[in-house]
């Protein structure tokens, strides 16, 4: 089935050490996003990307790193500069020439920094 | 970016129509409206989006304010699988920053 894919669900990493988010789609979608929610709140957005090696700081892209080599992969690393990284990461993505079509978001990848 | 002001909770019982409101008033003529829900610990799924016309899904109807400063997502009949945070947001052909979200509506159905 066509979809996008987060994993692992669960993450648990010791303060200091980098953390990499996988994120998979087989939706043939341009764009991919990024976002952190934290317990009670929406959803800002770390990072996007309109397309293949090319990706744009969101609101709170400070302490992440993204790269974007392949269509279909869109990977989130969480660096030791990220100084609340504990949080709910969720990916989406988005056929990027159409606006009025909807997006499509994993599961979801609740990280626990100890 | 144009923003979205929606309440923080609502409440319904099952099986009675829901009307969830979002203001927008400094939406722009290419900002299309997009409704999405999200479940406890999932992500945001899909609702419905428009324009300017009122549209209807299997889902929900979405009735847009002439002026297009508010819109109201109806669903027609509640259940408790409807319990969800609900998010309005707006998204700009203009703008590469699309789907920008905020804090959204807890909606709590009461069988």
């Amino acid at each position: 089935d066509g979809g996008i894919t987060q994993s692992p669900k669960y993450l648990f990493r010791k303060e200091g050490q980098n953390v990499t988010l996988s994120c998979e789609q087989n939706l043939n979608h341009d764009a991919m996003y990024w976002y952190r929610q934290d317990p009670g709140q929406g959803l800002r957005l770390i990072y996007y990307s309109q397309i293949v090696n090319d990706f744009q700081k969101g609101d709170i892209a400070e302490g992440y790193s993204v790269s974007r080599e392949k269509k279909e992969s869109f990977p989130l690393t969480v660096t030791s500069a990220q100084k609340n990284p504990t949080a709910f990461y969720l990916c989406a993505s988005s056929i990027q020439a159409k606006v009025n079509t909807e997006a499509f978001f994993g599961q979801g990848t609740r990280l626990t920094v100890v | 970016d144009a923003k979205t002001t929606q309440p923080n909770s609502m409440e319904s019982n099952e099986e009675e129509p829901v009307h969830l409101p979002c203001n927008h008033s400094t939406i722009s003529g290419t900002d299309y409206i997009h409704w999405y829900r999200q479940l406890p610990s999932q992500g945001p799924e899909y609702v419905i989006h428009g324009l300017t016309s009122n549209v209807n899904n299997r889902m929900a109807s979405l009735a847009i304010a002439e002026d297009r400063k508010s819109s109201t997502l109806i669903l027609h009949r509640a259940t408790l699988r409807d319990a969800a945070v609900y998010y309005c947001i707006l998204s700009s052909t203009g703008s590469a920053r699309q789907l920008t979200f905020g804090s959204g509506t807890q909606l709590t159905v009461l069988p």
